[in-house]
């Protein structure tokens, strides 16, 4: 069964800093992996996904995402923070042959101005 | 197109009441899935479909039942509410050439059970 940890329930930037939210996973093959963020009072929208290909994945809003197979982790990142991309921000995975998607506990970002 | 429709967004339930959450898509898309969000649980998968007529459990179905008759609709029935099943109710759907991949999600439905 495929798993997703999310170790940090917060995460606190200064605006301009760079930003890394933590995620990683556990499958059996090769997995799928999905990055969605969440705004007060929204519903949730996609930011990148990492299938197959080049290990950096980029995205909306200036994100990226590096897969690291050894590590099993895709670490979200971004070099320069704004106020506005204070959010929820969920991890999720699938398993390759699987049509489940799980997500992951979710980490709250906050960017201080 | 509209995407992926929640109706209703607000639903208060006593205990033991039953009820369905409605849930459509019209982007034609094979994968639609029901999650529940809590505060420190993340989202959960409920039960997801693959197609019309083919649903599976998720990773927590008990006192959830569905059925996809139509690809377009997929409703989520809460037999005999019970307070725990308070949450915030998500329905996704995705498309994907071997299996589900970016998944669209519509506005949720807020349902307390007293």
């Amino acid at each position: 069964a495929q798993s997703v940890a999310q170790p940090e329930d917060q995460v606190n930037v200064a605006e301009g800093n760079p930003l890394t939210v933590k995620c990683t996973y556990s499958v059996s093959g090769n997995p799928y992996l999905f990055w969605y963020v969440q705004y007060p009072n929204r519903g949730l929208q996609f930011l990148l996904k990492y299938i197959t290909g080049d290990n950096l994945v980029k995205g909306s809003y200036g994100f990226e995402a590096e897969f690291n197979k050894s590590q099993t982790s895709f670490h979200l990142k971004k070099p320069s923070a704004l106020v506005s991309d204070s959010a929820l921000y969920f991890c999720a995975v699938r398993a390759g042959g699987d049509d489940k998607i799980i997500f992951g506990k979710g980490t709250r970002l906050h960017i201080l101005p | 197109n509209a995407g992926v429709t929640q109706t209703p967004k607000f639903q208060v339930l006593k205990t033991g009441q039953s009820m369905t959450l409605q849930c459509a898509q019209d982007m034609n898309h094979e994968y639609m899935s029901w999650y529940r969000q809590d505060p420190g649980m993340g989202l959960r998968l409920i039960h997801y479909s693959v197609g019309a007529g083919i649903t599976d459990q998720g990773e927590v179905p008990n006192g959830y039942n569905v059925s996809r008759s139509t690809t377009e609709d997929f409703p989520l029935r809460l037999l005999s509410a019970a307070p725990s099943q308070t949450s915030v109710y998500f329905c996704a759907s995705s498309y994907g050439a071997v299996g589900p991949d970016t998944q669209y999600f519509g506005p949720g439905t807020r349902l307390t059970v007293l």
